[in-house]
């Protein structure tokens, strides 16, 4: 079955460090989006791209980066840079714009 | 300032009821506006895309209608069940090309059977 899969599910990062998480697809989509979500709250765009080796940036790209050098994978590095990190991950893909997306599972990142 | 406001965090129905949730929204020009549910701990699963020059579209027991002129949407849920229990997001797309969407905070609706 074609899907989204985001690893890992549960992710704990200590202060200072840089972690990645992993985002891939095999739905064949050409866009994919990074959205984080805090508690009670709806989705903020982080980065996105719509095609390999090109992405932009979302509302909230500060202290995050990402890469697009495959069709099937959009990872994101939350870097120390990133003073609350602590938040809820969602990936997803779009056959292209003006279609609805799918999500992954999501990850749920904790600073200890 | 853009917006998006979703009509009032909760909502409770009695099962077998019309579930209707709003999503306002203001300072855009959205080219299509989309609704998604979501579970909790879960990632939002696409339901239903409205595009600007449509006034409503139906899907099994789901409606959506768009009103530029008032810059709203509506989701209707006919004949709702406990299984629809679930938060409910819309989100706006205001450029074909670009597809980035904006999401509103969502809407809880509980269905009480």
């Amino acid at each position: 079955d074609g899907g989204i899969t985001q690893s890992p599910k549960y992710l704990f990062r200590k202060e200072g460090q840089n972690v990645t998480l992993s985002c891939e697809q095999n739905l064949n989509h050409d866009a994919m989006y990074w959205y984080r979500q805090d508690p009670g709250q709806g989705l903020r765009l982080i980065y996105y791209s719509q095609i390999v080796n090109d992405f932009q940036k979302g509302d909230i790209a500060e202290g995050y980066s990402v890469s697009r050098e495959k069709k099937e994978s959009f990872p994101l590095t939350v870097t120390s840079a990133q003073k609350n990190p602590t938040a809820f991950y969602l990936c997803a893909s779009s056959r292209t714009a003006g279609f609805g997306y799918t999500f992954g599972s999501g990850t749920r990142l904790t600073v200890v | 300032s853009q917006k998006i406001e979703q009509n009032s965090e909760a909502l409770n129905i009695q099962e077998g009821k019309t579930a209707t949730l709003t999503c306002n929204y203001t300072n855009y020009s959205p080219a299509y506006l989309q609704w998604y549910r979501q579970d909790p701990g879960r990632g939002p699963v696409f339901l239903l895309l409205i595009r600007e020059n449509e006034k409503e579209k139906r899907k099994e027991r789901l409606k959506v209608t768009f009103d530029t002129t008032l810059k709203q949407s509506l989701f209707h849920i006919t004949a709702s069940q406990p299984a629809d229990s679930a938060t409910y997001l819309c989100a706006l797309a205001v450029n074909t090309n670009a597809g980035k969407s904006t999401f509103g905070d969502g809407t809880t609706l509980t269905v009480k059977p």
